[in-house]
């Protein structure tokens, strides 16, 4: 099925240090959203964004809404161990009921 | 427990054998998915309930896959006749609000069940 692209399909950073990720879509989307999942988990959100051009924290993280709505951006700042896991973006049309998922991130945090 | 809820947690069949995944969702909640991940993939949705209603089932892979609610809250997946491609975590989420409405993404997943199909 039509997936959202994600890459690397891993990343490994230093303690401390900032992380990028981004996720595009050849298909335009209405919200975008960021999961993260820990093993044996489910998904658990992040951020939701619904507005082109958008951007919105939480915490250290930020991400933002594309303003041509085929692309989002979620940035980590200051990691620490815990942000260790699989980052997915989503996205959601509201013409149907679905979430459209990229096949996610691993994330790795050397202390 | 306040959140979503699924069992078993790992289910391992034979090839031909039928599974029943059961999925109990957040009490109250009117939206009820099911998704499956495979290995190293994102979720991919499966089906969708609002109460007890199956308003979209496109994303079931073939006619061996049926899943019901039929009290509008406890969802059950079944999978007949289980083939090796079949092996993925399935995934439940439930949402307080009708599918199709702007704040729907704020879904809410359970643990999954892994189904190893040898």
């Amino acid at each position: 099925g039509q997936q959202l692209n994600q890459s690397p399909q891993s990343m490994f950073i230093q303690e401390g240090e900032d992380v990028s990720m981004n996720c595009t879509s050849s298909s335009i989307f209405n919200t975008w959203l960021w999961y993260k999942q820990d093993p044996g988990e489910g998904p658990v959100l992040l951020i939701a964004l619904y507005k082109a051009g958008e951007l919105t924290s939480n915490g250290r993280l930020t991400a933002q809404f594309g303003i041509t709505r085929k692309d989002s951006f979620l940035n980590i700042s200051a990691s620490i161990p815990s942000d260790v896991g699989i980052y997915f973006c989503a996205g959601f049309t509201g013409a149907n009921s679905k979430l459209t998922f990229g096949k996610g991130i691993t994330l790795s945090v050397r202390p | 427990g306040a959140g979503v809820s699924q069992s078993p947690r790992y289910k391992v069949a034979k090839r031909g054998q039928d599974v029943a995944l059961r999925c109990d969702p957040i009490s109250g909640h009117v939206s009820l998915f099911w998704y499956q991940q495979a290995l190293g993939q994102g979720p991919e949705f499966l089906t969708y309930f609002q109460n007890e209603a199956q308003l979209d089932k496109s994303g079931l892979p073939s006619d061996r896959f049926f899943a019901e609610r039929p009290e509008g809250s406890v969802s059950t997946l079944k999978i007949q006749r289980t083939q090796q491609e079949d092996s993925a975590v399935y995934l439940c989420a439930s949402s307080l609000v009708a599918g199709n409405s702007a704040t729907n993404e704020k879904l809410f997943f359970g643990s999954g069940t892994q189904l190893s199909v040898l």
